[in-house]
């Protein structure tokens, strides 16, 4: 299967402090997304890297591809309290599922 | 900005009975999902559902379940006779248009708890 998987499964920094998750998957792939989840939320789609792309930013967010390592990173610069949830990257999309990884929980302290 | 729409935001029923967990996707989004996610565990991909059909479905989405477009707004997923372990929270999502990289966008779930 296309299976993202994230690390850490939890990480815990203060606010201000930049936060890097993981994310490898095994198969190839179209492109990869990161969805955030607060607690008792639905998924909240973040970001979408295509596979011929090795870098994508988005305000905070800072997400790199490698397809050779078939791996990903979030980066998140300056986190902020509210930026405590969890994280998912979710291989697939398009006119396939979406596949996730069993996400990194992210507490960030203030 | 439009929303999926996930009611109830809790159920509870007892095993055995017929549920129905209701979806208002965004309302010019073509396709539509069901995932679930047991508490702790993954999301998991339940069933696609494009044109007024079935697109695909995973092994999780036995003759148990099954979904239904009744109407130009709702989109339904019903578990008959449920089981302890169907107990978990569901999310419906919706996207724009086939192919390309168009996200799907997530309702809040139904937590569904079977007793």
């Amino acid at each position: 299967s296309q299976q993202g998987e994230e690390d850490p499964q939890a990480l815990s920094i203060q606010e201000g402090e930049n936060a890097t998750m993981n994310c490898s998957y095994k198969t190839s792939i179209n492109n990869l997304q990161w969805y955030r989840q607060n607690s008792g939320r639905g998924l909240v789609h973040l970001i979408l890297i295509r596979s011929n792309e090795r870098e994508k930013h988005s305000g905070r967010l800072r997400v790199t591809l490698d397809t050779s390592k078939k791996s990903s990173s979030l980066l998140i610069t300056a986190s902020r309290a509210a930026d405590t949830a969890s994280y998912f990257c979710a291989t697939g999309g398009g006119n396939t599922p979406l596949v996730f990884g069993k996400g990194t929980r992210l507490s960030v302290i203030a | 900005e439009p929303e999926v729409t996930q009611t109830p935001s809790h159920q509870v029923t007892q095993m055995g009975q017929e549920v129905i967990l209701r979806c208002v996707p965004i309302s010019n989004h073509l396709y539509f999902y069901w995932y679930r996610q047991i508490l702790g565990q993954k999301v998991e991909f339940l069933v696609s559902f494009y044109n007024n059909e079935i697109s695909e479905k995973s092994e999780i989405f036995d003759d148990q379940f099954s979904v239904e477009r009744p109407d130009g707004s709702n989109f339904t997923l019903k578990i008959r006779s449920t089981k302890l372990e169907d107990s978990a929270m569901y999310f419906c999502a919706s996207r724009v248009q086939q192919g390309g990289n168009q996200p799907q966008h997530f309702g809040d779930g139904t937590r569904l708890s079977i007793l």
